[in-house]
């Protein structure tokens, strides 16, 4: 089956670790996008890339880092200097282009930093 | 930038009541799209709208968009606690085709 996969779904991480979050996706879209949910904030764009080797930063991408080396493949790594970083992140794919707009989402990775 | 308004954050009916949410842009939109996430679950597409005054209804959902492409609507007839999730509305930032999301409207339906 086609679709979008993050793991872990539940995440702990102690204060000051760095930690990856992964996204695969097989739906052979170009565009890969990087959300974080806070309760009553809605979804905020960290990152987003629209081809390989090529990302650009979202609406808060301070502390947040990713790379695209493959079409199928868009981690995202949580640094220490985010300085809130438990939160629920989701990752979604797209074709590129407005015509085909429609955002498909992974499950989520639920981080909790202690 | 450019932003992308909700309202109401949450709204709480009775089954079988009716249920609303606006979405408002600071900026004239080329689309906009609306998706559902259910508790704990992830945001899922609904559909997107395209032209001006643009209707299209899905079962007893109904969307809408405005005239001048700045505001949108969703509207559920009859509500179900199959219902109950957040409503997010999502248009694309600047000349591009990023999608920009509202905070979402929480619809809880009672019993």
């Amino acid at each position: 089956d086609g679709g979008i996969t993050q793991s872990p779904k539940y995440l702990f991480r102690k204060e000051g670790q760095n930690v990856t979050l992964s996204c695969e996706q097989n739906l052979n879209h170009d565009a890969m996008y990087w959300y974080r949910q806070d309760p009553g904030q809605g979804l905020r764009l960290i990152y987003y890339s629209q081809i390989v080797n090529d990302f650009q930063k979202g609406d808060i991408a301070e502390g947040y880092s990713v790379s695209r080396e493959k079409k199928e493949s868009f981690p995202l790594t949580v640094t220490s200097a985010q300085k809130n970083p438990t939160a629920f992140y989701l990752c979604a794919s797209s074709k590129r282009g407005p015509s085909d707009p429609e955002a498909f989402f992974g499950q989520g990775t639920r981080l909790t930093v202690v | 930038g450019q932003q992308v308004m909700q309202i109401p954050q949450y709204q709480h009916v009775q089954e079988g009541e009716d249920f609303t949410t606006y979405c408002n842009s600071s900026t004239t939109l080329s689309n906009i799209q609306w998706y559902k996430q259910r508790p704990g679950g992830h945001p899922v597409f609904l559909i997107q709208l395209v032209k001006s005054g643009e209707v299209k209804k899905q079962k007893r959902l109904t969307f809408q968009f405005g005239e001048a492409k700045k505001n949108s609507s969703l509207h559920i007839t009859a509500t179900q606690t199959t219902d109950v999730g957040t409503y997010f509305c999502a248009g694309p930032a600047g000349g591009s085709y990023i999608p920009t999301f509202g905070r979402g409207t929480s619809l809880i339906v009672h019993p």
